[in-house]
């Protein structure tokens, strides 16, 4: 069964400083990973996306890595600022059609 | 350029009402649709997806049925309500490569 694991389920951070989100999947034959950001009661928004070659992608102050042989990614928040609070999300598609979502990290930004 | 529209955004309804939400694409043809359903603080749940006009796979047994009638429009719907089918419901689609993307999500609450 196609799963995707996001860690952890939810974070406190202060603003200005960094953060690291974890995802590990188990979606097998691996085509992409995505990234999405979704602020309360609004739909996902794509922050990065990446396709089996893709080691790292930057978006802004967001970077993700993925390493396709452990089927691990992260993604980094660097300088976390107030509008960063939101719910990240991790989905990997194994074909055209369908996509495997991870339940999402929960991130509060602090002033 | 590709949008999607979902309407409504919020709806309040009565349990054994019918239900009817609404997501049209724009800019592209022949899109996967997807419906999904988000609990509060849980993930996202495939409930149904279609790859072309009058094609439609349900992922989940429910109260629920989605229907498309158009390429670019898809539609999902309930003849009764349920407590139970309270939640934050997401329409998004795929073009069979790397775009992914959710309309704004209606919140339907059952009452």
């Amino acid at each position: 069964k196609n799963q995707v694991e996001q860690s952890p389920q939810s974070l406190i951070i202060l603003e200005g400083k960094n953060c690291t989100l974890q995802c590990n999947y188990t979606v097998s034959p691996f085509s992409n990973l995505r990234w999405y950001k979704q602020d309360t009661g609004r739909g996902p928004v794509s922050l990065t996306i990446m396709t089996f070659s893709e080691n790292t992608k930057s978006n802004g102050r967001y970077t993700a890595t993925l390493d396709a042989d452990t089927k691990q990614s992260s993604l980094h928040i660097t300088a976390s600022q107030l509008s960063d609070s939101a719910s990240y999300i991790c989905v990997v598609s194994a074909n055209d059609y369908k996509l495997s979502f991870g339940a999402g990290t929960t991130v509060t930004v602090r002033a | 350029s590709q949008t999607i529209h979902q309407w409504p955004a919020t709806l309040v309804q009565p349990v054994g009402s019918p239900l009817s939400l609404e997501c049209t694409v724009e800019g592209t043809s022949n899109p996967n649709l997807y419906w999904y359903r988000q609990a509060a603080g849980r993930g996202l749940q495939l409930l149904f997806y279609s790859v072309g006009i009058g094609q439609i796979s349900s992922e989940v047994p429910q109260n629920l049925s989605a229907s498309r009638p158009q390429d670019r429009q898809f539609i999902l719907s309930s003849k009764k309500l349920l407590l139970s089918d309270s939640g934050f419901y997401l329409c998004a689609w795929t073009d069979g490569g790397l775009g992914a993307f959710f309309g704004q999500g209606t919140r339907l609450t059952v009452v």
